[in-house]
């Protein structure tokens, strides 16, 4: 398996634009985790989705972001528009299931908003 | 203890050192403890998930215990080497996994 991927790897954008960053889980996991990472705030959980619904978006910061997860292998964590403070890497991890299992993580996405 | 936290922050050994951090956690409405390896310009990486009071994992030179009644897991690293070096990151699940801000180890050669 090839384990969690993650695109783009690197994303540099402008003030204002709309950015989505993309994920692809494990083949088999049902549950699939965003997290952000920030040197001040350290790695938090945005959003995750149990069986392709979302189950807690008390992390997402603000209205400008929403994560999608239309298939089992497929989610999107979308940006819009964005703010040099989302400047962060986004890592988007899954799991066989919640609570007592491990999870996978991508090589997440290193998002710079000028 | 309302957050996650990890001591210490940093630390800094020598090859063939042993060493041991601590994750403090809230002790209710606990479900899970995971420890993570997370080297630089890497993802994090699985080491263990404990649910048992008293449980105890081992996975090769690195170790771990839980105690869930009083909100505490130690991380052992047995004769550090240089390849240990990385940053170790608990979190807890009480509904979703909260991560503390990890222990940076430096192994010196």
């Amino acid at each position: 398996d090839a384990g969690v991927i993650q695109s783009p790897r690197h994303e540099v954008t402008e003030m204002g634009q709309e950015v989505t960053l993309r994920c692809k889980p494990i083949s088999g996991h049902n549950s699939l985790f965003w997290y952000r990472q920030t040197m001040m705030r350290g790695l938090e959980l945005l959003i995750y989705f149990n069986n392709n619904v979302p189950i807690d978006d008390s992390g997402m910061p603000e209205d400008r972001f929403s994560a999608k997860m239309p298939n089992a292998s497929f989610s999107t964590l979308k940006i819009q528009p964005s703010e040099p403070r989302d400047s962060a890497v986004y890592f988007c991890a899954s799991s066989p299931g919640t609570s007592s299992y491990e999870q996978y993580f991508g090589p997440g996405t290193r998002l710079t908003v000028t | 203890i309302l957050n996650v936290e990890q001591s210490p922050q940093s630390l800094h050994v020598q090859e063939g050192d042993s060493t041991n951090f601590t994750c403090s956690f809230p002790s209710s409405n606990f479900y899970a403890l995971h420890w993570y390896r997370w080297e630089t310009a890497k993802s994090p990486e699985a080491l263990f998930v404990m649910t048992l009071n008293g449980d105890e994992k081992k996975k090769g030179r690195i170790s771990a215990t839980l105690n869930t009644k009083e909100g505490y897991s130690y991380l052992y690293i047995k004769g550090s080497q240089p390849e240990d070096s990385a940053t170790y990151l608990c979190a807890t699940n009480t509904g979703k996994l909260i991560f503390g801000q990890g222990t940076t180890l430096q192994v010196k050669p």
